[in-house]
């Protein structure tokens, strides 16, 4: 069963529009959210997070929206650029304890200049 | 600050063989996870190690063990290799563990290809 869910695999976009990036959730203990951005050949890097005690977090051009009714959070990229192009993971864990990361399956971003 | 790394890069091996991966994590790092990723199946968690002991564990067979030394250092091995196994092996490691605020810093990855 998977908890964590990044429904589309694939996303364009054109340069300069935003891009939205979804994933939802099935554990209602989950209450800190993660995304990871990878490039071939590279290793995830950290973006950015959410804490449950919040809705929103802004980090440049990057917002993540929570919405814990629904169980959903969206990623929002803007302006898109050609170098965001690259696999985005949405990762989640409960904010108690050592509990390993569950991670989506990603969702595959093309920005098209 | 050096980042993750990982050896090898790539690597070949024949079914029915074993392979053992290394994970040297950032300096003062604690906690080593080892997770593997295939073509549509995302990141999936192998283990956790942390002060040299297993502190948690994903859902795959016993072929697929790991270890960490007193240097942090990590290394995962699998035994008896599947046509299946082949994938990228990721570490990563973080100050105290997952989850929380410690965000997980991901090495480049082992691909491992098994014919």
């Amino acid at each position: 069963d998977q908890q964590v869910k990044q429904n589309s695999p694939s996303l364009s976009v054109q340069e300069g529009r935003i891009s939205i990036l979804n994933c939802d959730y099935t554990n209602s203990m989950f209450d800190y959210f993660l995304w990871y951005k990878k490039y071939p050949a590279e290793g995830p890097t950290f973006l950015i997070s959410i804490s449950s005690i919040k809705d929103k977090n802004e980090d440049g051009r990057f917002t993540v929206f929570l919405n814990k009714s629904a169980k959903h959070l969206s990623l929002h990229i803007v302006p898109s650029q050609p170098g965001d192009s690259a696999v985005y993971f949405c990762a989640a864990s409960p904010n108690s304890g050592n509990t390993p990361l569950v991670f989506g399956k990603g969702t595959r971003l093309s920005v098209i200049a | 600050k050096a980042g993750v790394t990982q050896t090898p890069r790539y690597l070949i091996k024949t079914r029915g063989q074993q392979v053992t991966l290394s994970c040297s994590p950032i300096s003062g790092h604690r906690s080593v996870s080892w997770y593997q990723q295939t073509p549509g199946q995302g990141l999936q968690f192998l283990f956790e190690y942390f002060s040299e002991t297993q502190r948690n564990k994903g859902n795959f067979p016993g072929r697929f063990s790991g270890r960490q030394f007193s240097n942090s250092r990590s290394e995962m091995n699998v035994s008896t290799l599947e046509l299946g196994d082949s994938a990228l092996y990721l570490c990563a490691s973080s100050l105290w563990g997952q989850g929380s605020t410690y965000e997980q810093y991901f090495g480049p990855g082992t691909r491992l290809t098994v014919t």
